[in-house]
């Protein structure tokens, strides 16, 4: 399987309400988790991360949180706005060989209808 | 904007050609990346330098290869070009090199590369 597989691809909701998108990695050694959001055609930007030593964190609107027991985290976005629409990925660094290769997610389509 | 710069910003080519993309990362930064973006296959890493040094490999393909130069930027080359590398090429930079892969990485605008 992936080394980091991310749900759901397409992610539908209305203006206000939350949307939530999960990933789980393969890789026990892990211990950072970077999410970004790309908008059509851009650079993909951070917009929030977490290490392995904590378990939650937020930043406004937005929270991830992380279950390192289970290797999956999650993105949580609270009040959605039509300028959320965009595509969000998420990212493990996963070991191979002697180095650790950034790995992401195949993406989630987050639309918000206004 | 992030501060890491790519030129050029589009490049149409045909197969069997050769191109080089190039990459600043930001001021003060060591680490550079470089990914490939294709709507099948998302984001794929390909390779890191840091400081000069290959530091970790992706899924590059032979045709390809990079370097790091002394004043820190970084040029992909990508030779014998298929239709299939029609993709956004982007490049990350870093402060450091990445312990376990714990560095946030800033993203630059991306070279849209066109193999006809």
């Amino acid at each position: 399987g992936e080394n980091v597989e991310q749900h759901p691809s397409t992610l539908s909701v209305q203006e206000g309400d939350s949307a939530v998108i999960k990933c789980t990695y393969s890789d026990s050694a892990s211990n950072y988790f970077p999410w970004y959001k790309q908008e059509l055609g851009k650079r993909p930007q951070l917009i929030i991360d977490i290490r392995s030593n904590v378990g939650e964190k937020k930043d406004q609107r937005i929270a991830v949180t992380l279950n390192k027991t289970a290797k999956h985290f999650s993105l949580h976005i609270t009040e959605t706005q039509p300028e959320d629409s965009a595509v969000y990925f998420c990212a493990a660094s996963i070991r191979s060989g002697g180095s650790y290769i950034p790995t992401f997610g195949r993406g989630t389509s987050l639309i918000v209808h206004p | 904007d992030s501060g890491v710069t790519q030129t050029p910003k589009h490049l149409i080519t045909a197969t069997g050609q050769r191109v080089t993309l190039r990459c600043s990362p930001r001021s003060g930064d060591l680490s550079v990346y470089w990914y490939q973006q294709s709507l099948d296959q998302g984001l794929q890493f390909l390779i890191q330098y840091y400081n000069g040094e290959e530091r970790a490999k992706g899924n590059i393909l032979e045709r390809f290869s990079a370097q790091q130069f002394p004043d820190l930027h970084s040029e992909l080359n990508l030779s014998s070009l298929e239709l299939g590398d029609s993709a956004l090429y982007f490049c990350a930079s870093s402060p450091r090199e990445a312990y376990r892969g714990q560095e946030t990485q800033y993203f630059g605008p991306g070279t849209r590369l066109l193999v006809l």
